[in-house]
């Protein structure tokens, strides 16, 4: 069945540092693919998103490229800050459109 | 922008009462509406997929009768937990469908049973 696979966490970094958060995917067909994100004690927020192959997705300085020929979705930030950290989920939808399958969430910790 | 609210966002139970969870959409109609579980430091689990006016379709191992789940109108879908016990102690997210097939997350709701 469909599955999303993340890089295990957490990453620690030090504010202004380059962002990498790999994300692979398995499924039938080209999914519709997302970056979430969750901030401590709430829900989550859409990061970005791409609907079709080659297809960049960006918002906040966060970027992440939808590529079918390594079924990947990584997310990239040039220089991260104090305020990135949070936990970051990578996430598919299904073809029928009808359930999110998420991975298994990133932390990410970024110090001063 | 599309926005889901959850009421309430945090609420403590005796073991053996039932807990209300709703979920609106606020700014626009939603005919799905879906329920997750969250545990601590681990990704959102599927419960079930509320369709307005129609009964909740439930994933493989989610009690129906446990989790009560009606979607009365398009911006109204409620989550309850009946008889609830210290294990069904969770973060409950719901979000609501778009237009086009994506999903808006409500901010969530920590329920603990004791």
């Amino acid at each position: 069945g469909d599955s999303v696979t993340q890089m295990e966490g957490p990453v620690t970094l030090s504010e202004e540092a380059f962002l990498t958060i790999n994300c692979t995917y398995t499924a039938t067909g080209y999914p519709s693919l997302f970056w979430y994100v969750q901030y401590p004690g709430e829900g989550l927020q859409l990061l970005l998103k791409a609907t079709k192959a080659d297809d960049k997705g960006s918002n906040k300085g966060f970027e992440a490229t939808y590529r079918k020929e390594t079924t990947s979705f990584h997310l990239e930030k040039g220089s991260v800050q104090v305020s990135d950290s949070a936990v970051y989920f990578c996430a598919l939808l299904n073809q029928a459109g009808t359930a999110l399958i998420f991975g298994k969430g990133t932390t990410l910790s970024v110090s001063s | 922008g599309a926005v889901v609210s959850q009421h309430p966002s945090r609420v403590i139970c005796k073991s053996g009462t039932s807990v209300k969870i709703e979920c609106r959409s606020l700014d626009f109609q939603a005919t799905t509406m879906f329920w997750y579980r969250q545990f601590p430091k681990q990704s959102l689990m599927l419960m079930a997929t509320s369709n307005e006016g129609s009964k909740a379709t439930y994933e493989q191992g989610v009690e129906k009768d446990k989790f009560l789940i009606n979607h009365a109108s398009l911006t109204l879908s409620t989550l309850t937990v009946t008889s609830a016990h210290p294990e069904d102690s969770s973060f409950y997210i719901c979000s609501a469908k778009g237009l086009y097939n994506e999903q808006f997350f409500g901010p969530g709701t920590r329920l603990t049973v004791l």
